[in-house]
């Protein structure tokens, strides 16, 4: 079973289009967030959401919309994509007040705008 | 915002040859911890570093938490071919779940 699982693997669109990419975690966690990974392997978070609650919301584009329906889901819309967000979007969880900030990752998803 | 520095960038190694990338912070840490990631695949939790001074092991894993808590390292003895990857610290923010990704280090082995 996977853990941490990310729809599509792949994206590639033109610039201007809307784009989500969609995340699913069946490890009972209450901590979802959102990473992008540029092409020198840099990783920052973007997004972070707790019981469905925004508690991370990094310096990202106003084109950029996270929503979580659930603990278990977190999404990512994209508004008029750019060729700077082409780029690795990795979804991870963790369970908060355990002591232990041990993140799992999806697949993550590779976005390539032209 | 914090900012954490790993050395080297890239390391190739012979297999067989022992290999360290260091993590360095200009603040003092909570906690550190170490993720690797395989070529095309995902960051991996490979632990996790509380105390000062701290020393783990995992097979021919060493990581280390300096005694100041603004540094840690992650040494690997006798290379492998499936040790390659890219091996990245992460810094956790007081009692928070956010973590800041050190810039990695990608270990190549060549046979």
């Amino acid at each position: 079973d996977t853990a941490v699982s990310q729809t599509p693997k792949y994206l590639v669109t033109q610039m201007g289009n809307d784009k989500s990419i969609k995340c699913e975690q069946n490890l009972g966690h209450d901590t979802m967030y959102w990473y992008k990974q540029d092409s020198k392997k840099f990783l920052k978070i973007m997004f972070s959401y707790n019981n469905k609650e925004l508690i991370i919301n990094e310096t990202v584009p106003n084109r950029f919309s996270p929503k979580s329906p659930d603990k278990a889901h977190l999404n990512l819309h994209i508004n008029s994509l750019e060729l700077g967000d082409s780029a690795v979007y990795f979804c991870a969880s963790s369970s908060s007040g355990t002591g232990s900030y041990e993140q799992y990752f999806g697949p993550g998803t590779r976005l390539t705008v032209t | 915002g914090q900012q954490v520095m790993q050395i080297p960038q890239y390391q190739h190694v012979q297999e067989g040859e022992d290999f360290t990338t260091y993590c360095n912070s200009s603040t003092t840490l909570s906690n550190i911890q170490w993720y690797k990631q395989r070529p095309g695949g995902h960051p991996v939790f490979l632990i996790q570093l509380v105390k000062s001074g701290e020393v783990k092991k995992q097979k021919r894993l060493t990581f280390q938490f300096g005694e100041a808590k603004k540094n840690s390292s992650l040494h690997i003895t006798a290379t492998q071919t499936t040790d390659v990857g890219t091996y990245f610290c992460a810094v956790g923010a007081g009692g928070g779940n956010k973590l800041t990704f050190g810039t990695g280090t990608q270990l190549k082995v060549e046979l």
